[in-house]
């Protein structure tokens, strides 16, 4: 059964680099033609997708976040990776990752919670 | 960008009931639309793929249709533990985007 697990600092400082990785165990990474991505949600708000990548590494962005944001994969350790750089209080949330199949998001990691604070 | 606005973004229904919520999207988006189910403190749990495909392991009360720009989620039979927000979801093109919600309470 696969599955996806979020790690990562729980709280970055204003202006720093906050950095996520998502482990995926019971299935390799580089099968078929899946995207890999990573989704957020603010506090008692909606879900916002922030990108998603191919083991080839083709990757698409969300055009608000495209300029700090950067997902990267390391298929020998079966993972994928996000950087969202300059991060301020909006950037606070549970992030998920996910894998993308029939255009939709399954399964989800559990969530992790980054707080951007000093 | 594709947007999708969901309707209503709240709804109170007792156990039983059929409810139904819907998902417009700003342009065409063919099939390509999903449904998620998210309970407090838990990820979204994926419903319904391709507008109208139960995702396994889904209880059958659950059904999606619509193409197009229009589309809903129906719920047939409300049971308490349906207490939740649900989100639709397209990938017809990058980037992906999610309508904004709908709460649903049971009286």
């Amino acid at each position: 059964q696969l599955q996806l697990q979020e790690s990562g600092p729980g709280l970055v400082k204003p202006s720093e680099t906050l950095s996520l990785t998502c482990s995926v165990t019971g299935g390799s990474i580089t099968t078929g033609s899946h995207y890999w991505g990573w989704i957020r949600q603010p506090p008692g708000k909606g879900l916002e997708w922030i990108a998603s990548i191919h083991y080839s590494g083709s990757t698409f962005y969300s055009p608000s976040l495209k300029s700090r944001v950067t997902i990267s994969v390391d298929t020998s350790k079966n993972q994928f990776s996000l950087k969202v750089s300059s991060v301020t209080a909006a950037d606070t949330a549970v992030y998920y990752c996910a894998r993308t199949v029939y255009s939709s998001l399954d399964p989800w990691g559990q969530g992790t919670l980054v707080t951007v604070s000093s | 960008d594709i947007q999708l606005t969901q309707s209503p973004s709240f709804l109170s229904a007792s156990v039983g009931d059929r409810v139904t919520i819907t998902c417009r999207a700003s342009q065409g988006i063919s099939s390509y639309l999903a449904w998620y189910q998210q309970k407090p403190g838990r990820a979204p749990k994926l419903l319904i793929y391709a507008a109208s495909t139960l995702q396994s392991g889904v209880p059958s009360r659950f059904s999606g249709s619509g193409s197009g720009t229009e589309f809903t989620l129906t719920i047939s039979s409300l049971q308490p533990e349906d207490s939740a927000t649900y989100y639709c979801q397209q990938l017809n093109s990058y980037p992906i985007t999610f309508g904004q919600g709908t709460r649903l309470e049971i009286k």
